[in-house]
């Protein structure tokens, strides 16, 4: 059974350039979330794909943007990139369940350079 | 609001130690879950622990052990004798209310050597 799977695995761009990430959730998962993690620090927040909607989003700029097809796989597009936007970028899948509280299974991460 | 801290930015043991990774919640709801994760070098976060607010038992898997406490809002995480394969960065997180969002702690680096 395959796990989250994410695509590249690394990254450079320059400043103002625009990237767009993938994520193919692990078997059996509908619910997509992303997160940046910038070096040293704890994953954070950016948004949350159900049902190919944006559920919920952190505190990210519009220049984050998302998206989530009918087989459930997702893409997290970065416009205008900033030098700060370097960091490895994680996506996470869960599985269906009825109270939404369900452990969340993280891909290896696209780390993202920008120069 | 809620909020994860690890204070231990770094811990230092030689195998066979018994270490214990320390975490504190914030939150005003009721109802919510905690996580451990652990991080080795080649990035992928692996999950290792979930436990609700309802439960407060604690749990023990192998070498791991949790210790839930509600009164101080801590979710303690112990590695008994150690060993080299330990050696990565562990992550605390808060899940809370109707939303399924993680919020991380800054992580615990564990080196563990021989």
């Amino acid at each position: 059974d395959a796990g989250v799977t994410q695509s590249p695995t690394h990254l450079i761009k320059t400043r103002g350039q625009q990237v767009t990430l993938r994520c193919s959730p692990k078997s059996g998962h509908d619910t997509v979330s992303w997160y940046q993690q910038a070096l040293g620090q704890g994953p954070q927040f950016i948004f949350q794909y159900y049902e190919e909607e944006e559920r919920q989003r952190g505190n990210f700029p519009d220049r984050f943007s998302g998206h989530q097809f009918p087989n459930y796989s997702s893409e997290l597009n970065v416009n205008a990139l900033l030098l700060g936007d370097s960091a490895l970028y994680l996506c996470a899948s869960s599985s269906p369940g009825t109270s939404g509280k369900r452990e969340q299974f993280f891909g290896p991460g696209t780390r993202l350079t920008v120069l | 609001a809620q909020k994860v801290t690890q204070a231990q930015t770094e811990i230092s043991v030689v195998e066979k130690e018994d270490v214990t990774l320390d975490c504190v919640y914030e939150t005003r709801d009721t109802t919510y879950y905690l996580f451990w994760y652990k991080q080795p070098p080649s990035g992928e976060l692996v999950f290792l622990i979930r436990r609700n607010s309802f439960d407060e038992q604690n749990e023990i898997s192998g070498r791991y052990s949790w210790n839930f406490q509600k009164s101080t809002s801590s979710f303690n995480f112990t590695i008994t004798a150690s060993q080299v394969v330990d050696s990565a960065v562990y992550f605390c997180a808060l899940q809370t209310g109707t939303a399924s969002k993680l919020t991380f702690g800054t992580g615990t680096r564990l080196q563990v050597t021989l």
